[in-house]
């Protein structure tokens, strides 16, 4: 699991500016999870991707939000136009394998302050 | 509806204590899958156990047990003498079996003191 690479891990942003954060997954694995974590709360899940495809966004803000896993590259989750309620510790995970009995293996999260 | 429920917010036990850290589910499902993870104050997630529905055995590894009771929609974890090194946010999850969606609890507080 210390294969998952997240970058920044550490973020501030004033309101209104643009968040990009980074996940390189383990070596090999092709589908990647973003999610949230609210204070002194559990992981809401955000956005499932394969490379090149957005499977499932279900628990994707429809406004502002965007993730992409291109062929090449690491996957993004893009925030525009933060507000403070966006401030929280975004979450990637990896699997090698769609299938929901897999366990996925996650990132140290990045720390995104709005302020 | 999916939902996990781990009522206990914070635990304190003073270390080679046994503490169990519990976790209730609700789903509608007749397949699905619960897992342990460990966040400690570095802040990554640990990967520690994946439990299908259709296998109710008990597992043990190390100091760490599981016990899986589908009649009580139940999957609790138990830390057998516990360290300091354990302190940690526990979180279970379940992830459905036609879903991407895996759902937290809201996690466990674990503190061992010396």
């Amino acid at each position: 699991n210390a294969g998952v690479m997240q970058n920044p891990r550490h973020l501030v942003r004033r309101r209104g500016q643009e968040a990009r954060l980074r996940c390189s997954p383990v070596k090999g694995h092709s589908h990647v999870y973003w999610y949230r974590q609210l204070p002194e709360e559990g992981l809401k899940f955000m956005v499932y991707l394969q490379k090149e495809n957005i499977i499932d966004e279900s628990g994707m803000p429809k406004e502002r939000f965007s993730a992409e896993f291109p062929k090449e590259g690491p996957s993004i989750l893009r925030i525009q136009q933060v507000v403070r309620g966006d401030s929280a510790a975004y979450f990637c995970a990896s699997s090698s394998l769609g299938r929901r009995n897999t366990e996925a293996f996650f990132g140290q999260g990045t720390r995104l302050t709005v302020v | 509806a999916q939902k996990v429920t781990q009522a206990q917010t914070e635990i304190s036990v003073v270390e080679k204590e046994d503490v169990t850290l519990d976790c209730v589910y609700e789903t509608r499902d007749t397949t699905y899958y619960l897992f342990w993870y460990k966040q400690p104050p570095s802040g990554e997630l640990v990967f520690l156990i994946r439990r299908n529905s259709f296998d109710e055995q008990n597992e043990i590894s190390g100091r760490y047990s599981w016990n899986f009771q589908k009649s009580t929609s139940s999957f609790n974890f138990t830390i057998t003498a516990s360290q300091v090194v354990d302190s940690a946010v526990y979180f279970c999850a379940l992830r459905r079996d036609n879903n991407n969606d895996m759902r937290f609890g809201a996690g466990t507080r674990l503190t061992v003191k010396p």
